[in-house]
């Protein structure tokens, strides 16, 4: 079986901080790892993808995100914020035979000016 | 604009109705997922469809079914509603049975 957990409920900062968000998985077979995002009243947005290859993967706004096989991570970062990247942040992982994705719980993050 | 359709955005009725969302996926997708997402569950994947047959099952209640037509468009129907089924129901899209989904606006259920 597999799963997702994001460490942070909630992460508060100010814009052009830095900013990392936690995301651990677990799996039995070798795993494709994602991070979406969803602003307010909106579905998902893939903001970033590892598939193979490179473990440092680079997605849209400025965005990217390392995958640790060790230490089963894929924490997402960006070393500036902007207000705009106030929204709700998904990391998922699918694996096996299908594509199903299993999604932790989200993480909040709120840039304040 | 992901390029994946769901109707109706919203939807409001009662308890012990039925209900059929529909989604269409991104122009050349072969498969279709439906996810919920509620307050205390969070994302729950519930059914997948490659090309008209079932791939694979989640978290769908028996009174929950699903199915892909021909023209790859897919229909989540949901019977005998209970308050708790209130959520948003999400389609995503990809190009094969795994990779990369696109997720469609959601259509927002309320069970009064």
């Amino acid at each position: 079986a597999q799963s997702v957990t994001q460490l942070d409920s909630q992460v508060p900062v100010f814009e052009e901080a830095p900013v990392e968000l936690r995301c651990n998985y677990s799996s039995s077979v070798s795993v494709y790892l994602f991070w979406y995002v969803q602003y307010p009243n909106q579905g998902l947005q893939l903001l970033l993808k590892y598939l193979s290859g490179s473990t440092l993967v680079k997605g849209i706004n400025g965005f990217e995100a390392e995958f640790n096989k060790s230490q089963t991570s894929f924490h997402l970062r960006k070393p500036s914020v902007h207000i705009s990247d106030t929204a709700e942040y998904f990391c998922a992982v699918s694996g096996g035979n299908t594509g199903k994705l299993i999604f932790g719980q989200g993480t909040t993050l709120q840039v304040k000016p | 604009d992901s390029g994946v359709t769901q109707t109706p955005k919203h939807l409001i009725t009662a308890t012990g109705q039925r209900v059929t969302l529909r989604c269409s996926p991104r122009s050349g997708d072969l498969s279709v997922y439906w996810y919920q997402q509620s307050l205390d569950q969070g994302l729950q994947f519930l059914i997948q469809y490659y090309n008209g047959e079932e791939r694979a099952k989640g978290n769908i209640l028996e009174r929950f079914s699903a199915q892909q037509f021909p023209d790859l468009h897919s229909e989540l129907n949901l019977s005998s509603l209970e308050l708790g089924d209130s959520a948003l129901y999400f389609c995503a899209s990809s190009a094969s049975g795994w990779g990369e989904q696109f997720f469609g606006p959601g259509t927002r259920l309320t069970v009064l």
